[in-house]
């Protein structure tokens, strides 16, 4: 399967820690990547993670995965005004052929000053 | 280094019409990917060119087409337009490799009347 799912809708308070989650249903060698949108913006890359990794820590970003739950986790530390977006998880499948990213329905993310 | 650009960024059409979209991916990537973002149904991914060959295919009808060209620019073309086609149209490059990550432009918006 290829199903990737987040939940809908995240509100926190500035200077607070943000969590966003994802999980995953594929089982085999991936990459996961957190990609941000902002209005009428195309797709910016945040971070990625290979599944052999369990953490990946990038400035204020840290992204843990859990294999065994199929479970993504983005972690803004400190967030700002400007961290109010559309946030989207996604896979890629390392076996299959291409570049073909499934993505997750999105999180949007309300900074509350 | 210039990022993805896409050409035009909106456009409006009616019904039954032809469009082409165009995309310049980032100097010496070469695999180009198109992905459809609708409120319904999210991102999804059309195609990815890599060497001026259709390298992964998504699940869109026939209408939906792409090339791309030496230079690696690669441009998407949508025929008999419906209402449905009404979406944001996303391109991503990469360099080459399957592991490669994907760079996004700011896509086109197509309005379908």
């Amino acid at each position: 399967g290829e199903d990737v799912e987040q939940s809908l809708f995240l509100s926190v308070r500035e200077g607070d820690s943000s969590v966003i989650n994802c999980t995953y249903t594929d089982s085999s060698s991936t990459y996961l990547y957190w990609y941000k949108q902002e209005p009428g913006a195309g797709l910016q890359l945040l971070t990625y993670i290979f599944s052999n990794m369990d953490m990946k820590q990038d400035q204020r970003l840290t992204v843990l995965l859990n294999k065994k739950d199929k479970h993504l986790s983005l972690r803004i530390a400190d967030t700002q005004t400007g961290d109010s977006a559309i946030y989207f998880c996604a896979e890629k499948q390392i076996k299959a052929a291409g570049n073909k990213l499934t993505f997750g329905g999105g999180t949007r993310v309300l900074v509350k000053p | 280094k210039a990022g993805v650009t896409q050409t035009p960024r909106y456009l409006i059409k009616t019904r039954g019409q032809q469009v082409t979209l165009s995309c310049s991916p980032i100097s010496g990537h070469r695999s180009v990917s198109w992905y459809q973002q609708t409120p319904g149904q999210g991102l999804q991914f059309l195609f990815e060119y890599f060497s001026e060959t259709q390298r992964n295919k998504g699940n869109f009808p026939g209408r939906f087409s792409g090339r791309q060209f030496s230079n690696s620019r690669s441009e998407m073309n949508v025929s008999t337009l419906e209402l449905g086609d009404s979406a944001l149209y996303l391109c991503a490059s990469s360099l080459a490799g399957l592991a490669d990550t994907q760079y996004f432009g700011p896509g086109t918006r197509l309005t379908v009347l």
